[in-house]
């Protein structure tokens, strides 16, 4: 059972450049969400999906997209990298429950230049 | 709106002594209020949470309405308890927001 699992586990991007950050959940959870980590900060909200189709921001969606076309997947797009995009990205899923408890990836170590 | 505040970044106590980590948080409605904690090189779990009142590894949480408040505490510390703590709140939508975390050091 892998549980959440995210790729890669490092990326190192230019300004400006693209990439995509993949999550994927073999436990049939309906609710995904990314976050993001940084010193002195916590974890931030991005966005996140409560279903296949659906998706909401978060505290802090500015410069990045997602999309839910299936229950497993959920990836987290960087359309156009900047510096203050430099975090350490994590992914979570749970069940559709109130106080139902979040399974988090192993994160993805981020790096724009 | 909403918010969670860990007001320490950094809490060092020594081995055997108690533990209080403080969590204060921001919400109108009815809140569901965890702690999570990230031992180093493993990933983020949840620890306990509020409507469980459950005692987790010796960690028991309680929530005051009252002070908005779900501290968490430990009668004796231990070196294994080491480790970054977080208090999150669960509101509206199914919105998931995370304090700013405490870093607990164990002194031997």
């Amino acid at each position: 059972n892998a549980g959440v699992t995210q790729t890669p586990k490092f990326q190192v991007l230019k300004t400006g450049q693209s990439m995509t950050l993949q999550c994927a959940q073999d436990m049939n959870h309906e609710y995904m969400s990314w976050y993001r980590q940084d010193p002195g900060m916590g974890l931030r909200l991005i966005h996140y999906s409560v279903g296949a189709g659906i998706t909401d921001q978060g505290e802090v969606p500015n410069g990045y997209n997602v999309s839910r076309s299936t229950t497993e997947d959920f990836p987290l797009r960087l359309l156009s990298a900047a510096p203050s995009q430099t975090s350490v990205y994590f992914c979570a899923s749970s069940i559709l429950q109130g106080n139902s408890p979040l399974h988090f990836g192993n994160g993805t170590r981020l790096t724009v230049t | 709106a909403q918010r969670v505040t860990q007001p320490e970044k950094l809490l060092s106590v020594f081995k055997g002594a108690p533990v209080e980590l403080k969590c204060n948080y921001s919400y109108s409605g009815s809140p569901e209020l965890f702690w999570y904690v990230q031992y180093s090189r493993q990933r983020l779990q949840l620890l306990l949470r509020h409507i469980s009142r459950e005692s987790i590894k010796g960690f028991t949480a309680d929530l005051n309405k009252g002070e908005t408040s779900f501290h968490l505490k430990k009668p004796f510390a231990q070196e294994e308890d080491s480790a970054m703590y977080y208090c999150a709140l669960e509101f509206g939508d199914d919105k998931i927001i995370f304090g700013k975390g405490t870093r607990l050091h164990i002194l031997p």
